[in-house]
């Protein structure tokens, strides 16, 4: 199945910083990238997205980028707060129905 | 609306026994997928079903696992003479049948397995 990367496993930043976390991808076809944040003992919800024919999507604080060239999309946050710390997925569909999911980001925002 | 709920919530049971966890997607959505999440790790595809098509069953992990749904509704998966490794998370998602779609998430189940 398609394969992601997802760095860094760990970010630690102090609130009003900003923090950015990139995943790689090796399937060409993929087409929609989600990004998920799962707080502790909740599910993963979705938080933004982005579709193969655009290049970047914003939505407030946070925004998401593909560059579908050299296959990598990144979630960025910025101006952090202590309400962001939570774990991140990315994911892809595309060549293959089956979703695949980055092991995720551990973000921890300190007050 | 509502979303996607599962039960039960916690499940503790003891090692070689039989476990049912039941997946109820949102109404309308013809995709839905299982996927077990251990402690502080991704989440791992198990089984995917769409409409009344055959089910993609290439994530699980072994014959002790399987699923079913009923058109398209409600999904049970089951776990047959459970063992420890199978303690984890199981979240199911339902979707409205594009793969491309969102994936809306239940709060999943804690299985463990004494």
């Amino acid at each position: 199945g398609e394969n992601v990367e997802q760095h860094p496993s760990t970010l630690s930043v102090q609130e009003g910083d900003s923090a950015v976390i990139k995943c790689t991808y090796s399937d060409s076809a993929s087409n929609y990238f989600p990004w998920y944040k799962q707080e502790l003992g909740k599910r993963p919800q979705l938080i933004i997205d982005i579709r193969s024919n655009v290049g970047e999507k914003k939505d407030q604080r946070i925004a998401v980028t593909l560059n579908k060239t050299a296959k990598h999309f990144s979630l960025h946050i910025t101006e952090t707060q202590p309400e962001d710390s939570a774990v991140y997925f990315c994911a892809l569909t595309g060549g293959s129905y089956i979703p695949t999911f980055g092991r995720g980001t551990s973000l921890i925002v300190h007050p | 609306g509502a979303g996607v709920s599962q039960s039960p919530s916690n499940k503790v049971t003891e090692k070689g026994k039989d476990v049912e966890l039941r997946c109820d997607p949102i109404s309308g959505h013809t995709a839905l997928y299982w996927y077990r999440q251990r402690l502080g790790q991704g989440l791992e595809f198990l089984i995917y079903f769409q409409g009344n098509s055959a089910p993609d069953k290439s994530g699980l992990p072994s014959d002790r696992f399987s699923a079913e749904r009923t058109g398209e509704s409600v999904s049970t998966l089951t776990i047959q003479r459970t063992q420890q490794e199978d303690s984890a998370v199981y979240l199911c998602a339902s979707s409205q049948g594009v793969h491309s779609d969102t994936q809306y998430f239940g709060p999943g189940t804690r299985l463990t397995v004494l």
